[in-house]
């Protein structure tokens, strides 16, 4: 009940196009669902986050989908760049005590942008 | 400041050492965590201090023993690790309110355990 399917595991998108990764849940007590984006060497970097009161959060290039009877949500990039070049986790979590919190994450999608 | 600071950034340990990992925020965040990483994989929470308080230890090996001295430090001493202990471990701090869930993370310290 507590893991984040995540997919694909790996993606490799040409450079201007658009770079999709999908996750899915099965806990509906998560109300908070991150993406996070980590380059090699570096720790994890929040990218956007969506709470399951809306179904889509833009910013930028960077959009979450969420669907929540389905309990899915996905991150696009749009005009993806080889900067975009990384790791991405989606997570989730509940805020049912405050200090709490225990973000599980996906299993991680290693992008890759081709020229 | 946006920073959470992790000292060393690598450390090679041998398994009869005793080392410590430092992590630091001027965030007034009153929520840290430490993680785990492997290599091609999530992170993996570790503990959690809440308000300098130990709320989450994930049974974690007492071979890991943190410590949170104030609202901005956090530590992790290290004790007769193993090599399967070679890992990134990542410090994460956030405000435990729960219109504010960003957990900022540092950049962590690569260990190898030799």
């Amino acid at each position: 009940q507590q893991q984040v399917k995540q997919s694909p595991q790996s993606l490799i998108v040409q450079k201007g196009g658009i770079s999709i990764i999908n996750c899915a849940y099965e806990n509906t007590a998560f109300d908070y669902f991150p993406w996070y984006q980590q380059f090699p060497g570096k720790g994890p970097a929040l990218l956007i986050a969506i709470r399951p009161d809306v179904s889509e959060k833009k910013e930028g290039r960077f959009t979450i989908s969420f669907n929540k009877s389905a309990k899915q949500f996905s991150l696009h990039i749009m005009d993806s760049q080889p900067g975009d070049s990384a790791t991405y986790f989606c997570a989730a979590s509940r805020g049912h005590n405050f200090g709490n919190e225990k973000l599980t994450f996906g299993t991680g999608t290693r992008l890759t942008i081709i020229p | 400041d946006t920073e959470v600071t992790q000292t060393p950034k690598h450390l090679v340990m041998g398994m009869t050492n005793k080392k410590s990992l430092k992590c630091e925020q001027h965030m007034g965040h009153r929520a840290m965590y430490w993680y785990k990483q492997k290599a091609k994989k999530p992170p993996e929470l570790m503990f959690v201090y809440s308000y300098e308080k130990l709320s989450i230890n994930e049974s974690v090996p007492s071979r890991f023993s943190p410590e949170c001295p104030n609202s901005s430090l956090l530590n992790l001493h290290l004790h007769a690790l193993q090599p399967e202990d070679s890992a990134l471990y990542l410090c994460a701090s956030s405000q435990p309110r729960d219109s504010q869930r960003e957990a900022f993370f540092g950049q962590g310290t690569r260990l190898t355990v030799v």
